[in-house]
This record gives structure tokens, sequence and C-alpha cells, in this order.
């Protein structure tokens, strides 16, 4: 049972324009959210992050939205940069606390067209 | 400086064999994670410890055994392997304050 989805396995976009990423989550026990960008060979790095209690939290040129009622996250790049090809995963959790385990998404796979 | 590292990065073995991955982190977290990519791409929870002190087990089976000698290390032995055991093993570390999790760079496992 899939608790998390990323319903686009991949996204391209053109160089300076927008990048919009979405997720799906089925459990409302989820109470806070991530985005982990990773590149070929390497481990997930943490991007930005949303407790349930917010609707949007923003750092630099990423944006992340939640809408608790749609059990739906998005996460918007701006502008998109070729450096930021690479495959993005949502991840929930129970709390923002640690201990938690993280619940990720399947992934979706964004390339910057130059 | 590594703030996650995994030795080795890549294991080829056989069916059956048993091998170890092991996991260091340098950033004074409590807590360590084993997480596990399927052939799907699916990352999933297999173990957290805290503080040397088992957390969570996934219903992962019992081949797998965690071992934590101290808090900035957490390794994974394996047991009689499997072909299904082919994947990519992620470790990560966290402090107990949030959930920000670091990542190892993972170890790609194929098992022959």
């Amino acid at each position: 049972d899939q608790q998390v989805k990323q319903n686009s396995p991949s996204l391209s976009v053109q160089e300076g324009r927008i990048s919009i990423l979405n997720c799906d989550y089925t459990n409302s026990m989820f109470d806070y959210f991530l985005w982990y960008k990773k590149y070929p060979a390497e481990g997930p790095t943490f991007l930005i992050s949303i407790s349930s209690i917010k609707d949007k939290n923003e750092d630099g040129r990423f944006t992340v939205f939640l809408n608790k009622s749609a059990k739906h996250l998005s996460l918007h790049i701006v502008p998109s940069q070729p450096g930021d090809s690479a495959v993005y995963f949502c991840a929930a959790s129970l709390s923002n606390f640690g201990n938690e385990k993280l619940t990720f998404g399947t992934g979706t796979r964004l390339t910057i067209i130059p | 400086d590594t703030a996650v590292s995994q030795t080795p990065k890549y294991l080829v073995t056989q069916m059956g064999n048993d091998k170890s991955i092991k996991c260091e982190q340098n950033l004074g977290h409590d807590t360590m994670y084993w997480y596990k990519q399927d052939s799907k791409k699916f990352l999933k929870i297999m173990f957290s410890y805290n503080n040397k002190e088992l957390i969570i087990n996934e219903t992962v089976p019992n081949r797998f055994s965690p071992k934590s000698p101290d808090k900035a290390h957490l390794n994974l032995h394996i047991n009689s392997l499997e072909l299904g055991d082919s994947a990519v093993y992620f470790c990560a570390s966290s402090r107990l304050a949030d959930n920000e999790q670091f990542f190892g760079p993972g170890t790609r496992l194929t098992v022959l």
C-alpha cells in the first residue's frame, strides 16, 4: 500500500521557467513533509520541508505548498536551472521529531532543458 | 568532510553468502536509519536506532541484523543472501529535535 505517490515519473522544463512537482498522500496522520533531491550514484539530499500547520514554505528558489484537505503537496522551483536536473522524492512522516521513519514516493525525474 | 559515509559503495556476491555494510556519521546525530531502494526505485525504511537502541523494525526478514556499536555507527549484516536482496541500501541519520534526515551515498548490493 503506497501511502505517498508521485504520479509523474518524469518532467522536462525549459531553463528559466517554473518546475512544478506534485505529490499526493493517503494517510491523514502524516504531519510533516519533506522534499529530497537525488543525483545518480549519490544519496538523497534534503531540500525543503513543511509542517502540516502551514500551507507554504519558501527557501530561495524552492517553495513547497501543502493542501491538507486534498492531501496534496507540490514543489515549485523558479527559475529552473540545469543543476536542478535530478530525481525529486517527496517524503512524509507522522511528526517532525527524529526517530520517525520517512515514507517516500517513487520520485520524479526532472530534466531542465538549456 | 563526509557527513554520512557507507562502505563499501558496491558489493557483488553469491547467493547464500553473508555480508556486512558499514555506516558512520560525524554529525553528532542521535538517530540512524537503514533504507532499501529496490529495482522500482522505491525507498523504504528497514530499521532505525536511537543511541544504540532499536526503535523501528519494519518487518524485515531476520536474515538482516543491524548492529550499533555506538551512536555514530550503524552496520547492517545480511545472512544467507538471496537474489531479492539486490538493491541499493542507504544509511541516514537525524537529530532527535527534527526529522531532517541526512543520507549516505548508498551501497549497491548485487546478489548473483
